[in-house]
């Protein structure tokens, strides 16, 4: 079965630091896309960052960025600089080969003053 | 990413009736879309695949009678709760597959209360 496991229900985070959110699939394709999603309170999904298995490059953007361990099958969300706006739920989803997302059950991060 | 509405955002109906949620995507043709369910604080939960000009594909466990969708053009989608009833009451999302970019695209939601 493809899953996805997000280990870590609710996280919280002093502005300004930084947080890593963890994620791990199962799945037998070798070529899959990775994402994560922010889901805001308005409960908006919004692409934070995404990753292409074939890539061994890890992707970033701005003060998002991942730690992609392909063999481990791991695929970790840092947060740099966090900020009050960061406050969301955040999911990891894959495609693995067809077009259907498998999401985890989410990440309750909470971003502290 | 592609812009993708829905409408309404919020509909409030009575037990018994039946209600349409639209989804748009207004950028780029979708040849499928997909449809979701959020309960509070949980994951989004697949009902179906919608596939323009044929019939769409549930998931399993999720009634086709129920939830009726139609995806008659490439950029609208519709799904219909018929005979809605309080169990019902629920967030729903749909979004649009970019084939191309291996991406779905969002939107907003619909939040559904049945009286």
């Amino acid at each position: 079965a493809q899953t996805v496991t997000q280990s870590q229900p609710e996280m919280s985070v002093q502005e300004a630091e930084t947080v890593t959110l963890s994620c791990t699939y199962d799945t037998s394709e070798n070529n899959y896309y990775l994402f994560w999603y922010k889901q805001p309170p308005s409960r908006q999904m919004i692409l934070v960052i995404r990753q292409e298995a074939y890539k061994q490059q890890n992707a970033t953007e701005n003060r998002f960025s991942v730690n992609f361990q392909k063999a481990a099958k791991s695929f970790s969300l840092k947060i740099s600089d966090s900020q009050l706006g960061d406050t969301a739920m955040y999911f990891c989803a894959f495609i693995p080969g067809t077009y259907k997302y498998i999401f985890g059950t989410g990440t309750r991060l909470k971003v502290l003053a | 990413g592609a812009v993708v509405s829905q409408h309404p955002s919020r509909v409030i109906c009575k037990s018994g009736t039946s209600v349409k949620i639209e989804c748009r995507s207004l950028d780029f043709q979708a040849t499928t879309m997909f449809w979701y369910r959020q309960f509070p604080k949980k994951s989004l939960m697949l009902m179906a695949t919608s596939n323009e000009g044929s019939k769409a594909t549930y998931e399993q466990g999720v009634e086709k009678d129920k939830f009726l969708i139609n995806h008659a053009s490439l950029t609208l989608s519709t799904l219909t709760v018929t005979s809605a009833h309080p169990e019902d009451s629920s967030f729903y999302i749909c979004s649009a597959l970019n084939r191309t970019a291996y991406e779905q695209y969002f939107g907003p939601g619909t939040r559904l209360t049945v009286t």
